[in-house]
């Protein structure tokens, strides 16, 4: 059964750092991997998803690369800005159901 | 506009109580699924459809009930036979490949 471990838990930073938020996963027949953004109360946004075929995704200031021989994506995020605090979560794609990782906690601080 | 809703925001119930929540999607998707999510745990899958009159359990899908008769609309039943109905509750739906899922806002059930 897939699992899916995101690393830390929780981040605090100053604005303007630039961060790296990791997710990794237990079986690499995935067929697709999504990070998605949670405010508090909220659902669901999401924000990029990379294929299985593809080594990275970017939008804006977000970049999200997967490895599947090593079991690993993480999302970069450039730049921080207060209003990306947020619980950011990744999912990867089975043969037809999403397995999701508990999330990280992000910060940050003006 | 297109996407999913869900209703009420906030739903009350007194234990022992069956209650509906509802999810529509107006995005011509043909898969559906229903999220619980606890407080510093990840999503857990209840229920999903790929296709009208058709579902199947998740990973948690004792003490729900789910129905799929319009392509629209997927509500989820939350039994008495529920332990631990008070939570987060998020619907979603996606669309062929590559099958990226989006989500409504949620509703939050709280039983007492």
């Amino acid at each position: 059964k897939q699992e899916v471990t995101q690393i830390p838990a929780a981040l605090s930073v100053p604005e303007g750092e630039n961060l790296v938020l990791n997710c990794s996963f237990t079986d690499s027949a995935i067929y697709n991997l999504q990070w998605f953004r949670q405010d508090p109360g909220k659902g669901l946004t999401s924000l990029l998803l990379i294929q299985s075929s593809q080594r990275e995704q970017t939008s804006g200031r977000l970049n999200a690369s997967l490895d599947k021989s090593s079991g690993r994506s993480t999302l970069y995020i450039a730049a921080s800005q207060p209003g990306d605090s947020a619980t950011y979560l990744c999912a990867s794609t089975g043969y037809s159901t999403l397995t999701f990782g508990k999330g990280t906690m992000l910060l940050v601080s003006p | 506009d297109g996407g999913i809703t869900q209703s009420p925001k906030y739903l009350f119930r007194k234990e022992g109580q069956n209650v509906t929540l509802s999810c529509e999607q107006n995005l011509n998707h043909d898969a559906m699924y229903w999220y619980r999510q606890d407080p510093g745990q990840g999503l857990r899958l209840i229920y999903y459809s790929q296709i009208v009159n058709d579902f199947q359990k998740g990973d948690i899908a004792e003490g729900y009930s789910v129905s799929r008769e319009k392509k629209e609309s997927f509500p989820l039943t939350v039994t008495s036979a529920q332990k631990n109905p008070t939570a987060f509750y998020l619907c979603a739906s996606s669309g062929d490949s590559p099958y990226e899922q989006y989500f409504g806002p949620g509703t939050r059930l709280t039983v007492t």
